[in-house]
C-alpha cells in the first residue's frame, strides 16, 4: 500500500517568507509526528498528533512554527518569517494508535536563502 | 528524562566482517527500543524493535540487536557486513507510557569493499 508522502520534496525560499509543508500519512494511522533534521544531525521532535486529542507541541522551536491536522488525515507544518537556521529536512511519520513503529515519509528539504 | 546516546559518529568495517553500532538509552519505565536506517536523500526505514521478550531481536536485512537492561544498551549487530549496508543508523526509544520517540544523533556506517 501507499506509504507516507510529503510535499514538496524540495523548497527554496527567501528569508522572511512563509512556507507550508504537507504530509499525507498512511490511511488509518491515527498518530502523526513532525521532526526536523539539520544537516549531519539527528532527528529533533517538533509536534505530535493523536486522533482528535490536543497535539503535543512541546518541540516547536518558536512561535513561528505551527502545524495543523484535521482528524486523521493530512497535516501541514507552517513556518512563518523563515530564517536561515530553519534550513533542514522536515520529516513526517505516522503510526497506528496501538503500534510502536513509525513509518517515515521521504522528507521535505527546506533551504532558506 | 528520556534520551538516547549513540557514542560513535562513524563506524568503519570491511565487507564480510561483523559490525556493531552502539546505542545506550535512558527512559522512565520499560523501554521500547528501535533501530532505523536512513539512506541518502531518503526517509528513515524501520529495521527492528524491542518491546518485550527475548533480549535478542532480529530484523530486516540480517540485522539484529541485543537488549541489555543492566547496561541500558541496545546495540545493533550484523554477522557479516555488506557494502550496501553503508548508511546512517538511528537508535530511538519510547517510554511505555509516552507517545514521543527520542532519537540518537545517528551513526554513519561505512562498509568498505
Amino acid at each position: 500500500g501507499a506509504g507516507v508522502s510529503q510535499s514538496p520534496s524540495n523548497k527554496v525560499t527567501e528569508k522572511g517568507k512563509d512556507v507550508e509543508l504537507r504530509c499525507d500519512p498512511i490511511s488509518g494511522h491515527t498518530a502523526l509526528y513532525w521532526y526536523r533534521q539539520r544537516l549531519g544531525q539527528g532527528l529533533e521532535f517538533l509536534i505530535y498528533f493523536q486522533g482528535n486529542s490536543a497535539p503535543d507541541k512541546s518541540g516547536l522551536p518558536s512561535d513561528r512554527f505551527s502545524a495543523e491536522r484535521t482528524g486523521e488525515s493530512v497535516s501541514t507544518l507552517t513556518i512563518q518569517r523563515t530564517q536561515q537556521e530553519d534550513s533542514a529536512v522536515y520529516l513526517c511519520a505516522s503510526r497506528t494508535s496501538d503500534g510502536n513503529e513509525q513509518f517515515f515519509g521521504p522528507g521535505t528539504r527546506l533551504t532558506v536563502l | 528524562a528520556q534520551s538516547v546516546a549513540q557514542p560513535e559518529d562513524q563506524v568503519k568495517v570491511a565487507e564480510g566482517n561483523p559490525l556493531t553500532v552502539k546505542c545506550t538509552y535512558s527512559v522512565s519505565g520499560n523501554p521500547y527500543l528501535f533501530w532505523y536506517v536512513q539512506y541518502p536523500n531518503r526517509g528513515l526505514q524501520f529495521l527492528l524493535k524491542y518491546i518485550t521478550g527475548d533480549n535478542l531481536v532480529k530484523g530486516s536485512y540480517g540485522f539484529e540487536a541485543e537488549f541489555n537492561k543492566s547496561q541500558t544498551s541496545f546495540h545493533l549487530k550484523k554477522p557479516s557486513a555488506l557494502v550496501s549496508d553503508s548508511a546512517l543508523y538511528f537508535c530511538a526509544v519510547r517510554g511505555y507510557n509516552f507517545n514521543k520517540f527520542y532519537f540518537g544523533s545517528g551513526t554513519k556506517l561505512n562498509v568498505k569493499p
